[in-house]
């Protein structure tokens, strides 16, 4: 079946570099497309959006880039800071008329002082 | 605004004892979903309600049942409850039956002995 998949399931970074975090996804059909944080013990906290007609968006210190010849959604963080170490999930509007999404596995990111 | 509100936080059961998940929103959204999240498995979806006075299964529905209450407030069942049934459950919402992002709830720790 269709999934959404994550290159790598950790990232450790130094604070003040820039994050890069990385998802493949396999639903051609899929044209919405989302990344969210999720902190240890709470639920997940929506990031950033885009829609299939975008190759890129922008939000306050981050940018997803979508790119849709090789299926790929990543999501770049700015001077990484310590608040941003999470686990960092992308999810796919799975099609069809009815708005259900489909998550990856998550991305567990840590920033290192 | 609360946002999205699950009670209980934390929950112990017996095997086939059973119980009920509320979750209320205030954001006047009109779909509502419940996943659950387990280890290396991501969010899977349980069920959802499109719009108040619908419900659809979702990936994982077998054991559980689901009331959409009014617009607020949409529950979870778990009826005889079995110990693959441990798991963290969230509920989501959004505002409309279309693309835009599903706003969490900190979910509720559940254990079944």
């Amino acid at each position: 079946g269709e999934s959404v998949g994550l290159h790598l399931p950790t990232l450790s970074v130094q604070e003040g570099d820039n994050s890069i975090i990385n998802c493949a996804y396999s639903n051609s059909a899929s044209d919405y497309f989302i990344w969210y944080k999720q902190e240890s013990g709470k639920g997940p906290q929506f990031i950033i959006d885009i829609r299939s007609n975008m190759d890129k968006r922008q939000g306050q210190r981050v940018t997803v880039l979508l790119n849709k010849t090789v299926k790929h959604l990543s999501l770049q963080i700015a001077a990484t800071q310590p608040g941003d170490s999470a686990v960092y999930f992308c999810a796919e509007n799975s099609g069809g008329s009815n708005y259900k999404l489909t998550f990856g596995k998550g991305t567990l990111l840590t920033v290192n002082p | 605004n609360a946002g999205v509100t699950q009670t209980p936080k934390f929950q112990v059961l017996k095997t086939g004892q059973s119980m009920t998940l509320q979750c209320a929103q205030d954001m006047n959204h009109n779909s509502m979903y419940w996943y659950r999240q387990d280890p290396g498995m991501g969010l899977r979806l349980i069920y959802y309600s499109a719009s108040e006075g619908t419900t659809d299964k979702g990936e994982v529905p077998n054991g559980y049942n689901v009331s959409r209450l009014n617009k607020r407030e949409f529950s979870l069942r778990l009826e005889s409850a079995a110990p693959s049934q441990t798991s963290v459950y969230f509920c989501a919402s959004t505002r409309l039956y279309s693309n835009q992002p599903q706003h969490f709830g900190d979910g509720t720790r559940l254990s079944i002995l």
